[in-house]
């Protein structure tokens, strides 16, 4: 059974551009979290989704910031107009319905020049 | 006051000893406690939840004080495989019913 999956795992942005991970959770694991790590900090709450909708997304910046969980294919963070503050670390993690437990893909470094 | 605060350490303890983290949490209506270990670089592993009634992995035993809003890990026989970052982990605040809340963790070094 493959782990979490992102992709990709490195990823170089100028500023002003716009950034896209992506993350495919474990198999039969419907709960989709993203959070990010800055640079010696502790990782900060993003995003909750299910399948096609947002669920929480309190931990979201209010601009540029916008995520998805299609009913096909992997959920997208998607980051507009990129700014050197964002370069950080974006993990996911997924969970099935009925655990409290989450397990965490291998993030994305973002890093924005 | 910070949500889940640890002692960041380091943590320096010789191969073999028994060694234990602390953590404390603000919000007295948390739901669901956990450690995560995250290595240099890596992303974070469940390592244990914890339960009120206190529970035991191997070398690993997790404890909750709910009264007191404080969680510990012990680690016994510890081997250098247990050098890592200990996440205390706690839901149901901060983000959201079901993000994870994360300490910022202790920095354990095993050494030979």
């Amino acid at each position: 059974n493959a782990g979490v999956m992102q992709n990709p795992r490195h990823l170089v942005r100028r500023r002003g551009q716009e950034a896209r991970l992506r993350c495919s959770p474990m198999k039969g694991h419907s709960h989709v979290y993203w959070y990010r790590q800055l640079p010696e900090e502790g990782l900060k709450f993003m995003v909750y989704l299910q399948k096609e909708n947002i669920i929480d997304e309190s931990g979201m910046p209010k601009e540029r910031f916008s995520a998805e969980f299609p009913k096909e294919g992997p959920s997208i963070l998607r980051i507009q107009q990129v700014v050197r503050g964002d370069s950080a670390a974006y993990f996911c993690a997924s969970s099935p319905s009925d655990s409290r437990g989450q397990f965490f893909g291998p993030g994305t470094r973002l890093t924005v020049l | 006051r910070k949500e889940v605060e640890q002692d960041p350490g380091p943590f320096n303890v010789p191969e073999g000893a028994t060694v234990a983290f602390n953590c404390t949490y603000s919000n007295s209506a948390s739901q669901s406690f956990f450690w995560y270990r995250q290595d240099c670089r890596k992303e974070p592993k469940l390592l244990m939840s914890v339960y009120s009634s206190g529970n035991e992995d191997g070398r690993f035993t997790a404890q909750l004080n709910r009264a007191s809003q404080y969680i510990s890990l012990l680690i016994r026989d510890s081997k250098l495989s247990d050098s890592a970052t200990y996440l205390c982990v706690v839901s149901g605040i901060g983000g959201g019913a079901d993000g994870l809340t994360f300490g910022k963790g202790t920095h354990l070094i095993i050494q030979p």
